[in-house]
């Protein structure tokens, strides 16, 4: 199995913030890497798929980078609404499998 | 909009078998791939398996042995079960949309828990 290691495991920010959560694969994917959000008692809800293209309806703040085996999730500007758990996932071979996940926490 | 929604039992004895159906509306399930992902409490999310639009099926190799997916296109459902559960079975269950080549999840249903006990 394609293990994904995100990176860091949490972080703590404050509204208006730039954050970055890197992902990495044990094996390149060339550019299968989706991202999702996740807040506490809800089910992940779809970000960025294929390494950059921004989900409908995603708020242009969100933005994804990387091919191979380095990516990179940043929220440019972070908001209220915007603690959560970030969790990256490979789509290039099944199983696909996640990584851990990153806590956004507030400051 | 696509909604999904999962439904089952809350509650399973060991070794007997897990099953829980999701049911897709606002569009129809003859088409895209459709998938479990589960998460045990306080942890992270695993991949079960998915089921396509044809009936074709890709499970992953660690619940394998143990792991159906099943389509019922007149329902407009798709079903999972799980056998032989133990305690480390015991998680939020949830069915999503796959895109299938360009593989990613979305939407989700809310999510089902189960847990198993004795």
């Amino acid at each position: 199995d394609i293990q994904m290691t995100q990176s860091p495991s949490s972080v703590s920010a404050s509204v208006g913030d730039r954050v970055s959560i890197t992902c990495r694969a044990s094996q390149s994917i060339n550019r299968y890497l989706n991202w999702y959000q996740q807040k506490p008692g809800k089910a992940p809800k779809l970000l960025i798929y294929t390494a950059s293209s921004l989900q409908s309806g995603v708020p242009s703040r969100f933005s994804g980078s990387g091919s191979g085996t380095d990516f990179t999730l940043t929220i440019s500007s972070l908001q209220p609404e915007d603690f959560a758990t970030y969790y990256c996932q490979q789509s290039y071979i099944t199983p696909q499998t996640f990584g851990q996940g990153t806590k956004v926490e507030i400051k | 909009q696509v909604q999904l929604q999962e439904s089952g039992p809350g509650l399973v004895k060991p070794s007997e078998t897990l099953s829980l159906t999701c049911t897709v509306s606002g569009g129809s399930i003859s088409s895209y791939y459709w998938t479990w992902i589960r998460q045990p409490p306080g942890k992270g999310l695993e991949w079960i398996g998915y089921i396509s639009y044809t009936g074709s099926t890709n499970y992953n190799p660690s619940l394998k042995s143990r792991v159906t997916i099943s389509l019922e296109t007149s329902k407009n459902q798709f079903s999972l079960m799980l056998s032989s559960v133990t305690a480390a079975d015991t998680a939020v269950y949830y069915c999503a949309r796959d895109y299938g080549d360009d593989s990613r999840f979305d939407p989700w249903g809310q999510g089902a828990l189960v847990t198993v006990s004795s």
